[in-house]
């Protein structure tokens, strides 16, 4: 089994849609949670992140962390054609020597207008 | 514009060669990180630097290697290319080396093609 495990998709939604994203991990030990975005041929970019259990809202996101499932979501509000991309969460322990993340393997999102 | 610059974007070449891939970091981050991704594996940590030092290691090659220089630009090198080597590979940096430093940035990346 893997540590991280995202269904890669692809995932088609009209615009105005909320989409949900969600990972799965079995490592109890991860206590940092990230979500990243990723357009077509660049680096990704730091979306949401989230220590330990609990929600976090930033504008149409809401991560949301459930740790006795071992179950992280994003969600996106009115959801944008700007907004098609690949979204890969991320998530690490408290490795003292050094700060590695473990990636899934990203959901391809796309958002038609 | 994430500040973290790669050269080259593109890279081909056949197996058995060696390639150099270079990054610099954003301005005042003192860590580096290296990643691969594959259509298969997805986003691998390879190799982390801190001011100069190897900090932590991932899933990197015997045949891969990395460096930061005093500078703080890094450099990973890939000898013996084989076929399955072909992938992104991503530099990232962050501020810190400890646990704070979550906050990664990533640049565009080097598109590397063994044939």
């Amino acid at each position: 089994q893997k540590e991280v495990e995202q269904d890669p998709g692809p995932l088609s939604v009209p615009e105005g849609a909320i989409v949900s994203l969600n990972c799965t991990y079995s490592n109890s030990a991860f206590q940092y949670f990230m979500w990243y975005r990723q357009y077509s041929r660049k680096g990704p970019e730091l979306l949401m992140y989230t220590y330990s259990s609990g929600n976090k809202e930033d504008g149409r996101f809401t991560a949301q962390v459930d740790k006795s499932s071992k179950y992280i979501s994003l969600f996106i509000r009115d959801s944008q054609p700007s907004d098609s991309a690949t979204y890969l969460c991320a998530m690490r322990g408290t490795n003292q020597a050094g700060t590695a993340l473990i990636f899934g393997k990203g959901t391809t999102l796309s958002v038609s207008s | 514009d994430s500040g973290v610059t790669q050269t080259p974007k593109h890279l081909i070449t056949a197996t058995g060669q060696r390639v150099t891939l270079r990054c610099s970091p954003r301005s005042g981050d003192l860590s580096v990180y290296w990643y691969q991704q594959s259509l298969d594996q997805g986003l691998q940590f390879l190799i982390q630097y801190y001011n100069g030092e190897e900090r932590a290691k991932g899933n990197i090659l015997e045949r891969f290697s990395a460096q930061q220089f005093p500078d703080l630009h890094s450099e990973l090198n890939l000898s013996s290319l084989e076929l399955g080597d072909s992938a992104l590979y991503f530099c990232a940096s962050s501020v810190g080396a400890d646990i704070s430093s979550y906050e990664q940035y990533f640049g565009p990346g080097t598109r590397l093609t063994v044939t």
